[in-house]
């Protein structure tokens, strides 16, 4: 089985700050990496996926990259509703989610 | 886009079968992957299987065992059961339109499901 780890688990920060998140599965999985946002009582949404396409409709300033193991979503500039749980998810063989990085206000 | 809607009882006792319903509109389910996924009160997704149209599967392994996905093309719809249930599957169930490697495009609301007596 694939596993998936994210870090930081939290972080927090403010308005205007570059945000990145890392993901690193246990072994490679290509760039069949994808990421989400969920917000408190609602179901997640694709924000990027084969780790660096941009899901329609999503701002630019969310971005990912990375390949084989080792992957980041980077925030250019936090706005006030990125403030939220960001999950990567592995596509390459089944579909294991890592546990979360939640970013909140500082 | 499609919509997705899971419907299904919200309470289920411990040992019985847990099944839900997720009804897809705005398009037909005869193309694509369709993903169950869980959420257990205040922690993480938790990805459950996934069924292609024509009916091929593909289950998480920890749940293999006790998950059946099943689809109903005729209505449009796709199907989760899971058996023996326990505490440990109280969680929000999502229902989801998976497009493979570009990841999973379309989620249901989704639907507390409870597991006590």
């Amino acid at each position: 089985d694939i596993q998936m780890t994210q870090s930081p688990s939290s972080l927090s920060a403010s308005v205007g700050d570059r945000v990145t998140i890392t993901c690193r599965a246990s072994q490679s999985i290509s760039s069949y990496l994808n990421w989400y946002q969920q917000k408190p009582g609602k179901a997640p949404k694709l924000l990027i996926y084969a780790a660096s396409s941009l899901q329609s409709g999503v701002p630019s300033r969310f971005s990912g990259s990375g390949s084989g193991t080792d992957f980041t979503l980077t925030i250019s500039s936090l706005q006030p509703e990125d403030f939220a749980t960001y999950y990567c998810q592995q596509s390459y063989s089944a579909g294991t989610f890592g546990p979360g990085t939640k970013v909140d206000i500082k | 886009q499609v919509q997705l809607q899971e419907s299904g009882p919200g309470l289920v006792k411990p040992s019985e079968t847990l099944s839900l319903t997720c009804t897809v509109s705005g398009g037909s389910i005869s193309s694509y992957y369709w993903s169950w996924i869980r959420q257990p009160p205040g922690k993480g997704l938790e990805w459950i299987g996934y069924i292609y149209y024509s009916g091929s599967t593909n289950y998480n392994p920890s749940l293999k065992s006790r998950v059946t996905i099943s689809v109903d093309t005729s209505k449009n719809q796709f199907s989760l059961k899971l058996s023996s249930v326990t505490a440990a599957d109280t969680a929000v169930y999502y229902c989801a339109q998976d497009i493979s490697a570009a990841g999973l495009v379309g989620w249901g609301q989704g639907t507390l499901v409870t597991v006590s007596s």
